[in-house]
């Protein structure tokens, strides 16, 4: 297990596309975290799971995103209708079990460009 | 909202200077993140501190939990360690509050 995996890298959509991003975290990690971050600012909480329950959500996380865990270990990233303004990297994280913050681990993100 | 404020945004020194970033919070925490993130690169993660102190190779990172403040030391710097430097705090929840990272430049 080389760490936290994304993909795709790279996304180039049209305006009014749909877009699914994967994570896929470290194996024995239960909890795993989406970050949005916009050019020449700090990742923006969107959306927490332990195993496959959504536990947070960002109001940021508007009706046209949605994301899943559906077995408690890789987990989606949807966006319906993307717009100009989606355009970011969407970065994954995971962290084990036990206290919340030790093993944070984050993958390379998926840098989604809307035109 | 700013709850989470670095300084300086932007810092260029010579290889090998000490350097020295700052990070101040006005939540209260329960773990304070210093994370690194390279150029096209993913964050990869230095330090979760809750108290006092902690060293890994020539990075030290400290922090005052009375202060709301924390800071992030690079001895003997080398090029390589050109990034931008993240400080990340999480509260009661499980969300991480980011500060906008400090831009390093070491030059050779």
């Amino acid at each position: 297990d080389t760490g936290v995996s994304q993909d795709p890298r790279h996304k180039i959509t049209k305006r009014g596309q749909n877009v699914t991003f994967r994570c896929d975290p470290i194996s024995e990690h239960n909890r795993l975290y989406w970050y949005r971050q916009t050019l020449g600012q700090g990742p923006e909480f969107l959306t927490y799971f332990q195993n496959e329950a959504q536990l947070e959500k960002s109001r940021l996380l508007s009706d046209r995103f949605s994301a899943e865990r559906p077995k408690g270990s890789f987990s989606t990233l949807e966006i319906q209708r993307t717009e100009q303004g989606d355009s970011a990297m969407y970065l994954c994280a995971s962290s084990p079990p036990g206290e919340v913050d030790y093993g944070y681990t984050f993958g390379s993100g998926t840098r989604l460009t809307v035109v | 909202k700013n709850e989470v404020q670095q300084s300086p945004q932007n810092l260029t020194a010579q290889e090998g200077e000490f350097i020295t970033i700052n990070c101040s919070y006005s939540v209260g925490i329960s773990a304070l993140h210093w994370l690194q993130q390279h150029p096209g690169g993913g964050i990869v993660s230095l330090f979760m501190l809750s108290s006092g102190k902690k060293k890994h190779g020539r990075l030290i990172a400290t922090i005052n939990i009375q202060e709301k403040h924390s800071s992030l030391h690079i001895t003997a710097s080398h090029p390589r360690d050109s990034a931008v430097y993240i400080c990340a705090v999480r509260g009661s929840n499980y969300q991480l509050i980011w500060g906008a990272g400090t831009k390093l430049i070491i030059k050779p």
